[in-house]
């Protein structure tokens, strides 16, 4: 079964230092990617998928996520937080075939003004 | 565009008492639907999902039971709650981009 893995569950930066959250997953095959977050008292969203590509993909509010195959990772990305960013970030995956995707744990950013 | 409505939005409930948590869905028709429980520093659990009405497969044994008696609608249901069944729970619908899910506000369930 596939598993996934947030490696940092708990986050604290200050405002425009760097970000980069890790996502690992165990599947070796097909694999659709995905990165959600739930800012407080919000839906969760989604921030940026991939599904085939360009590895490097980019989302909304200036984050991008690399998918790099042999290293089974989609690691978040984004130079310079902002105090808005403050939220819970999940990884998920789907794998070839499936309708269900997988989450990871979740990790909790709090970026200080 | 597709919504998920989910009522209630906080619930307190005693222990041994009944649950129902209702899901409905717009702007689609037939869609996936999943439930989910969130737990800090857990993740998103999936509980149930469905791919159609009747279809419910259940993900972990636990006492809880889904009903899909619509097209749009899904419900999480308990006949007797238990302390560790506390937590939020957020319905979700496979989206207007394939796979990839949305999700609705969320019920907090605290059982006493």
């Amino acid at each position: 079964a596939q598993s996934v893995s947030q490696h940092n569950h708990h986050v604290i930066l200050s405002e425009a230092a760097s970000l980069e959250l890790g996502c690992n997953y165990s599947y070796g095959g097909t694999v659709n990617l995905f990165w959600y977050v739930q800012y407080p008292g919000q839906h969760l969203q989604l921030l940026l998928k991939y599904f085939s590509g360009d590895p490097l993909v980019k989302g909304i509010k200036g984050f991008e996520a690399e998918f790099i195959k042999s290293k089974f990772s989609f690691n978040l990305r984004k130079p310079s937080v902002q105090w808005s960013d403050t939220a819970e970030y999940f990884c998920a995956v789907l794998s070839g075939g499936s309708y269900i995707p997988t989450f990871g744990r979740g990790t909790s950013l709090i970026v200080h003004p | 565009s597709q919504t998920i409505h989910q009522w209630p939005a906080t619930l307190v409930q005693p222990v041994g008492s009944p649950l129902s948590l209702e899901c409905t869905v717009e702007g689609t028709s037939n869609p996936n639907l999943y439930w989910y429980r969130q737990a800090a520093g857990r993740g998103l659990q999936l509980l149930f999902y469905s791919v159609g009405i009747g279809q419910i497969s259940s993900e972990v044994p636990q006492n809880l039971s889904a009903s899909r008696p619509q097209d749009r609608q899904f419900i999480l249901s308990s006949k007797k709650l238990l302390l560790s069944d506390s937590g939020f729970y957020l319905c979700a619908l496979e989206g207007e981009g394939a796979n990839v899910l949305t999700f609705g506000a969320g019920s907090r369930l605290t059982v006493l």
